[in-house]
C-alpha cells in the first residue's frame, strides 16, 4: 500500500502553534484528510484538502501542496485537552485510503 | 457520538477461533469502511463497502472477510485467530455520494486473542 511519513512524537506548551508535517506518496492521489485520536478513543475528522492551499477551522488549519507532495495540520493557542495523536490519511484511486502511523502530540502547560 | 455503533465493545478469544464484528453505520450513510489498528500503531485499511458491494479492498488477510447487508449494517469476520490479531478494530462510515473526505468512526472493538 501506499505509505505516508509523518513525525512519532511532537511536544510543544500551553498556547504555542504546532505543525505536523506529512509527506505522502504520488501516484494516484487525490486529497489528505487529518484526524483526531485520544487515547482508547475514536478518530474523528478535522479536515480535508484536495485542493492545493490552506484551509482553516478554527485554531487548526491545514495545508496541502500537491506538486511537494506533503502537507501539514498547524495547529494554534494549544490547549491540554490537545494532547492526542494525529494521522494525516491519504485517499487514492481505486477507492484505496491510506493513514500515516500518527504523530503524538504531548501539550505541556 | 459519531452516530455509528459497534458491538461488542471487547471481545477476548482463543487462538484458532472465528469472531464476528458488527457495525451500524450512520443513518444514510452508504459507505462503510473497516480499520485495524494494533497497540501504539496506526490505521490499516481493511475493506471498504458501499450500498452493499465491497468498492475497495486494503491490508486484509485472506482470513478475515466482510459484508454489507441490505440493511446497510457490515460485519467483519475473523477466523483462525492468531495472537497477532489482537487490535482495536474500529468500522467508519461516510456519505451518500460515497465521498470518503470526512469519515466517521465508531468507537471500536478491542478484540484479544490469547
Amino acid at each position: 500500500g501506499q505509505s505516508l511519513e509523518q513525525p512519532s512524537e511532537v511536544t510543544a506548551v500551553e498556547g504555542a502553534i504546532v505543525q505536523i508535517n506529512c509527506t505522502y506518496q504520488t501516484s494516484g492521489f487525490y486529497g489528505l484528510s487529518w484526524y483526531q485520536q485520544h487515547d482508547g478513543g475514536a478518530p474523528t475528522f478535522l479536515s480535508y484538502n484536495a485542493l492545493d492551499g490552506l484551509e482553516e477551522t478554527g485554531r487548526f488549519s491545514s495545508f496541502l501542496s500537491r506538486s511537494d507532495s506533503y502537507g501539514y495540520l498547524l495547529l494554534q493557542e494549544l490547549q491540554m485537552k490537545d494532547s492526542a495523536s494525529y494521522f494525516c490519511a491519504a485517499g487514492y484511486n481505486f477507492n484505496k485510503f491510506y493513514f500515516g502511523s500518527g504523530t503524538k502530540l504531548n501539550v505541556k502547560p | 457520538d459519531s452516530g455509528v455503533t459497534q458491538t461488542p465493545k471487547h471481545l477476548i478469544t482463543a487462538t484458532g477461533q472465528r469472531v464476528t464484528l458488527r457495525c451500524s453505520p450512520r443513518s444514510g450513510d452508504l459507505s462503510v469502511y473497516w480499520y485495524q489498528q494494533s497497540l501504539d500503531q496506526g490505521l490499516q485499511f481493511l475493506i471498504q463497502y458501499y450500498n452493499g458491494e465491497e468498492r475497495a479492498k486494503g491490508n486484509i488477510l485472506e482470513r478475515f472477510s466482510a459484508q454489507q447487508f441490505p440493511d446497510l449494517h457490515s460485519e467483519l469476520n475473523l477466523s483462525s485467530l492468531e495472537l497477532g490479531d489482537s487490535a482495536l478494530y474500529f468500522c467508519a462510515s461516510s456519505g451518500a455520494g460515497g465521498t470518503y473526505n470526512e469519515q466517521f468512526f465508531g468507537p471500536g472493538t478491542r478484540l484479544t486473542v490469547l
